[in-house]
């Protein structure tokens, strides 16, 4: 069954500290994985997608992902978090398997502390 | 103004009632998608539409219905609301399988 699995339902960085979200995948098919981000109150922006190629992505914000095959992950990193970084984060998965529909994970909620 | 927007931005009404949200795209994209969002359940997809006059359910479909009459426009309906449509609900769209899903800013539903 396609899946995405997002094992950390919060977490607490301080400003300036490195950030990294797990997410797993489970999908039949070439993946295609995307990250947005959820402000309060607000709809979902993306921040990066993978498709094909290098493994390692750049996206908005600052943000990388690194897709890793092996492991079925899709790890979204920031080097230095900032206070307004703080949102929920949900990674998604999508494909020509799912006739390109996005299976979404439960989201990670950040919190940033001062 | 460009984008995707949703209305009404928050609504309450009663259980047994009829409800319809609406979602409006001006970028002429041919997939448009409707989701759930729920504490614990990330987003669900309720129904999703590749073009006008083509529909399709989602995962979570059941006491909802769409129509797409045009490409700007994916209504959805609740036909006899129930408690447990409480939820914030997202219309989103999509130029061409797989790119980028651009969302609205949903629209806050209770249901008492």
């Amino acid at each position: 069954a396609q899946s995405v699995t997002q094992p950390d339902i919060h977490i607490t960085v301080s400003e300036g500290a490195s950030l990294e979200l797990r997410c797993n995948y489970s999908y039949g098919a070439t993946p295609y994985l995307f990250w947005y981000v959820q402000s309060p109150g607000q709809g979902l922006q993306l921040l990066l997608k993978y498709f094909s190629g290098d493994t390692l992505v750049q996206g908005i914000k600052g943000f990388e992902a690194e897709f890793k095959r092996s492991q079925s992950s899709f790890n979204l990193r920031k080097p230095s978090v900032h206070w307004s970084d703080a949102a929920e984060y949900f990674c998604a998965v999508g494909g020509m398997d799912s006739s390109y529909k996005l299976i979404f994970g439960s989201g990670t909620r950040l919190l940033v502390r001062p | 103004d460009a984008g995707i927007t949703q209305s009404p931005r928050y609504k309450i009404t009663e259980t047994g009632r009829q409800v319809t949200l609406m979602c409006h795209q001006t970028w002429s994209h041919s997939y448009m998608f409707w989701y759930r969002q729920d504490l614990g359940h990330g987003l669900r997809l309720i129904y999703y539409s590749a073009a006008a006059d083509i529909t399709d359910k989602g995962e979570v479909s059941d006491g909802y219905v769409v129509s797409r009459s045009k490409t700007e426009n994916f209504p959805l309906t609740l036909e006899s609301a129930t408690r447990s449509q409480t939820s914030v609900y997202f219309c989103a769209s999509s130029e061409i399988r797989v790119n980028e899903q651009f969302f609205g800013p949903g629209t806050r539903l209770t249901v008492l």
